[in-house]
């Protein structure tokens, strides 16, 4: 069972340029999660997908950023129009359905970097 | 806020030595994780301590958690030069199971 992929590892995007960052969750988890983490910090929480549909997304930015996960293949995070300040990790949970106590278990993570 | 703080921010410590890493959170919580990440790398998950539970080992690790306080300790014991980390703790929004996370703390252990 393998764990959960996010491809790429590294990204280089000129200011303008459109982002897209994928992540295949562990097989039987329907629940994935979105976090973004700047240089010597902690990890923020930007969105939470089920197959198809936006549960929260709270913590993403109203302009320039959207996710989905649909029915067949990967969930997308992707970042239109980047500027320097997106340059960051972004990491991808993913959990089977909620139970409580649940754990999650992440990615290796996308290193955006913007030029 | 529901994000926890973790103290210290770094730790420096001899190989061999206990480390100890503390976490303050905001809210009611159902359970609180600690988890471990490599520089550069992804996170691993370490331990779940749910909310009706005072102490839990596994390994090295033995984390505590006082609810009245709002506050866990996550200690690892006889460290070795490869715990060298940042320990992040984190708690998941009541209901779901996306988790906030405190700012970490850096672990250095030296041979």
């Amino acid at each position: 069972n393998a764990g959960v992929m996010q491809n790429p590892r590294h990204l280089v995007r000129r200011r303008g340029q459109e982002a897209r960052l994928r992540c295949s969750p562990m097989k039987g988890h329907s629940h994935v999660y979105w976090y973004r983490q700047l240089p010597e910090e902690g990890l923020k929480f930007m969105v939470y997908l089920q197959k198809e549909n936006i549960i929260d997304e709270s913590g993403m930015p109203k302009e320039r950023f959207s996710a989905e996960f649909p029915k067949e293949g990967p969930s997308i995070l992707r970042i239109q129009q980047v500027v320097r300040g997106d340059s960051a990790a972004y990491f991808c949970a993913s959990s089977p359905p909620i139970r409580p106590g649940t754990e999650a278990f992440f990615g290796q993570g996308t290193r955006l970097t913007v030029v | 806020s529901q994000q926890g703080e973790e103290d210290p921010q770094a730790l420096s410590i001899q190989e061999g030595e206990n480390a100890t890493m503390n976490c303050s959170y905001k809210t009611s919580i159902n359970n609180l994780q600690w988890y471990r990440q490599n520089s550069g790398r992804g996170l691993v998950h370490l331990i779940l301590i749910r909310s009706n539970e005072r102490e839990k080992h596994s390994g090295r690790l033995r984390v505590t958690l006082d609810t009245s306080k709002k506050s866990s300790s996550l200690l690892i014991t006889a460290s070795r030069a490869a715990d060298t980390a940042s320990y992040f703790c984190a708690t998941p929004q009541t209901g779901a199971n996306n988790l906030f996370f405190g700012t970490g703390t850096r672990l250095t252990v030296i041979p």
